[in-house]
C-alpha cells in the first residue's frame, strides 16, 4: 500500500499553545485528505479534511495546510486544550479508488495543564 | 444523523474458535461499509469493503471474512481464530467524502 506517516512520534503542548502536527504521504495522485482524531479505545474522530485543490482550509480551531509539491500535510491546533490530548493521524485517498484510504500511524498529542 | 454501532465492544476468544463482529449504521441508505484492523501503536488496515448488499472486496488474503446481508449491516467473520487475529477492529461508513468510524472491538485471542 502507500505509505503515509510511517511512525508514532509524540508531541507535548502547554494548554493554550498551538499545536502543530505534521504527515507526509506518497502517492502522488493523492486527492482527498482527512485528519482524524483518536482518544484511547474509541474510533477515530473527523476532525477536518481538505481536497488537492486546495492549500488551506480552516474548521473550528483546527486549520489543514496542504503542501502538493514535498506532499505534506499539517494540521495546527489553535489555543490547545487538555480535551485536545490524543493520537492524531492523516488519511489519504486516490481519485482512482475512493474506497481505499490510507492511514499514517499517526502521533500522540500531550496537553500538558 | 447517522449513527455507526459496533458489538461487542470487547472479546476474548480460544483459538480455534470461530468468530462474529457486527456493525450498523443508522440514518442512512446505501452506504460504503468497512472493516480495519488497528495494531497497537500502528495505522488503520483495511480489510474489507462493500459497495452494496452481498458486494464484498478483500483487500488482505487472511483468516477472515465479510459478509453484508442488509443494506446497513456488515459482518466480520472467522471460522477458526489464530492468535495473530488479535487486534482492534473498526467498521466505517461513507455516504459522501469522509469515512466515520464505530468505536471499534478489542479482540483478544488466547
Amino acid at each position: 500500500g502507500e505509505s503515509v506517516g510511517l511512525h508514532l512520534p509524540t508531541l507535548s503542548v502547554q494548554e493554550g499553545d498551538n499545536s502543530i502536527i505534521n504527515c507526509a504521504y506518497s502517492n502522488s495522485a493523492s486527492d482527498y485528505f482527512i485528519w482524524y482524531k483518536q482518544e484511547s479505545g474509541k474510533g477515530p474522530q473527523f476532525i477536518i479534511d481538505i481536497r488537492s485543490n486546495m492549500d488551506k482550509r480552516q474548521g473550528q480551531r483546527v486549520t489543514v495546510l496542504l503542501n502538493k509539491t514535498v506532499k505534506h500535510l499539517s494540521l495546527q491546533i489553535a489555543a490547545t486544550q487538555p480535551g485536545d490530548s490524543a493520537v492524531y493521524f492523516c488519511a489519504e485517498t486516490p481519485l482512482y479508488n475512493f474506497n481505499k484510504f490510507y492511514f499514517g500511524s499517526g502521533t500522540k498529542l500531550n496537553v500538558k495543564p | 444523523s447517522q449513527t455507526i454501532h459496533q458489538w461487542p465492544a470487547t472479546l476474548v476468544q480460544p483459538v480455534g474458535s470461530p468468530l462474529s463482529l457486527e456493525c450498523t449504521v443508522e440514518g442512512t441508505s446505501n452506504p460504503n461499509l468497512y472493516w480495519y484492523r488497528q495494531a497497537a501503536g500502528r495505522g488503520l488496515q483495511l480489510l474489507f469493503y462493500s459497495v452494496g448488499i452481498g458486494q464484498i472486496s478483500s483487500e488482505v488474503p487472511q483468516n477472515l471474512s465479510a459478509s453484508r446481508p442488509q443494506d446497513r449491516q456488515f459482518i466480520l467473520s472467522s471460522k477458526k481464530l489464530l492468535l495473530s487475529d488479535s487486534g482492534f477492529y473498526l467498521c466505517a461508513w461513507r455516504g459522501g467524502s469522509p469515512l466515520h468510524f464505530g468505536n471499534g472491538t478489542r479482540l483478544t485471542v488466547t
